[in-house]
Formats: C-alpha cells, sequence, structure tokens
C-alpha cells in the first residue's frame, strides 16, 4: 500500500461547482498535513496546512480525520483558475522535514 | 521571503556528459534540502535529502555516484547529474527548510527541465 494515495482523477467540473477529494495515508504517526498546488511544468506550491481542527482560506477548506486517516480538500464555486494538480502532502515524522507526496488529483474547470 | 531559485531553469545536453544544477534559498538559511525528480504525468519522486555540511541521504534506488549533491553552505546546494542519458531527462525541483522554523514547509525552487539528446 502507498504510503500516500490519491486519486487521479481528473475531474472535470463546471465553473461554480463545489468540488472535493480525498487523500488517505497509512502512516498513524503522521504529523502534518498539507495541500499543495501544482500546475503544468511549474513547481508545487503550498495551498494550505491542514489542522485536526480543519481550516478554511476563502472558498478551500480541509479537513484532517485522524481515526480514518484521510485529509480532504474541498473547493466550493470553482474558478477557472483553480485547474491544476492537487498534491496531498503528509510529513511522516515529527522530528524530520522528510514529506511525501501524493501522486495529485487533476482538476480542470471548464466555463 | 522563504525564496528558493534553481538554476538554469533549462539544459539540453549530449548524452554522457554531466550536468550541474543550483538550488539557493535567498532569504533564509536552508538547513535542509530536498531534491525531486518529476517524470511527465507523474509524482514528484524524492531522490535524496541533504543537510548542510553532511552527506546527502540517498532514496531507495537512486545511485549516489551519478546524482552527486554538495550542501556546501546554508543558502546552496547542488545536484550533479553524471554521465547523463536519455533516460535521465526529467524535471529536477529543489526544495529547502530551514531557519526560522517553517514547521515542516517546504519551499520549491521553480524547477529544472533537463533533456539529454
Amino acid at each position: 500500500r502507498k504510503e500516500v494515495e490519491q486519486d487521479p482523477g481528473p475531474f472535470n467540473v463546471p465553473e461554480g461547482a463545489t468540488v472535493a477529494f480525498n487523500c488517505t495515508y497509512s502512516n498513524s504517526a503522521s504529523q502534518s498535513f498539507f495541500w499543495y498546488r501544482q500546475d503544468c511544468r511549474k513547481e508545487p506550491k503550498l495551498l494550505m496546512s491542514v489542522y485536526s481542527s480543519g481550516n478554511e482560506d476563502g472558498r478551500f477548506t480541509a479537513q484532517l480525520n485522524r481515526a480514518s486517516q484521510y485529509i480532504s480538500l474541498l473547493i466550493r464555486d470553482s474558478k477557472l483558475s483553480d485547474s491544476a494538480t492537487y498534491l496531498c502532502v503528509v510529513t511522516p515524522y515529527s522530528s524530520a522535514s522528510k514529506i511525501i507526496f501524493g501522486s495529485g488529483t487533476r482538476l480542470s474547470i471548464r466555463p | 521571503g522563504a525564496v528558493v531559485s534553481q538554476h538554469p531553469s533549462r539544459v539540453i545536453c549530449k548524452s554522457g556528459t554531466s550536468v550541474k544544477i543550483e538550488c539557493r534559498s535567498l532569504d533564509f538559511q536552508a538547513t535542509t534540502m530536498f531534491w525531486y525528480r518529476q517524470f511527465p504525468k507523474k509524482s514528484l519522486m524524492l531522490m535524496a535529502t541533504s543537510n548542510e555540511g553532511s552527506k546527502a541521504t540517498y532514496e531507495q534506488g537512486v545511485e549516489k555516484d551519478k546524482f552527486l549533491i554538495n550542501h556546501a553552505s546554508l543558502t546552496l546546494s547542488t545536484l550533479t547529474v553524471t554521465s547523463a542519458h536519455p533516460e535521465d531527462s526529467s524535471f529536477y525541483i529543489c526544495s529547502a527548510t530551514g531557519t526560522p522554523a517553517f514547521y515542516n514547509e517546504q519551499f520549491f525552487g521553480p524547477g529544472t527541465r533537463l533533456t539529454v539528446l
């Protein structure tokens, strides 16, 4: 089983729709969780950290479910500019900086 | 703040030559730098972790004699692809974390696209 798994998609949704995707992780000792966004041929950029209590940043909401070992990302009122690959990122150890990337979920927003 | 640069952004070379890629943290001290490789439509794969002043730790399956990593200062790490072959053509991305504490957030360079003919 992969340490971090994501549905590769692609998710193809109309502008204005709400879309959500999950990411599961296998190591229950994982400490830190993030969503990154990667545009085609560009480097990943941090979208948001994921806290135990869940967090929201504008149209984006991230949640963590430790019992079921998954994190989620919800995008409301999607924009064309949201089209990208969304990478789930997990840091498995509390004291190390090594992080593990999921393979990414491709999202395409159509007009 | 927290800007990471990479140079060159794109390089095309002949098979058998060596290519050096530089990764610099511009406004912070990068105690740890990471090197990733990404093939088209694939996920980022960690190649090695580099701590300033010590030898890099390579991931399983990554040849340390082929991918030489040097992290001689707190702001610079280099990756040298020795005797490059077409199968080494990929997008190489570095990232850095360090002081002040970034709570495990990594800052990525813009990447270097290597094409080996």
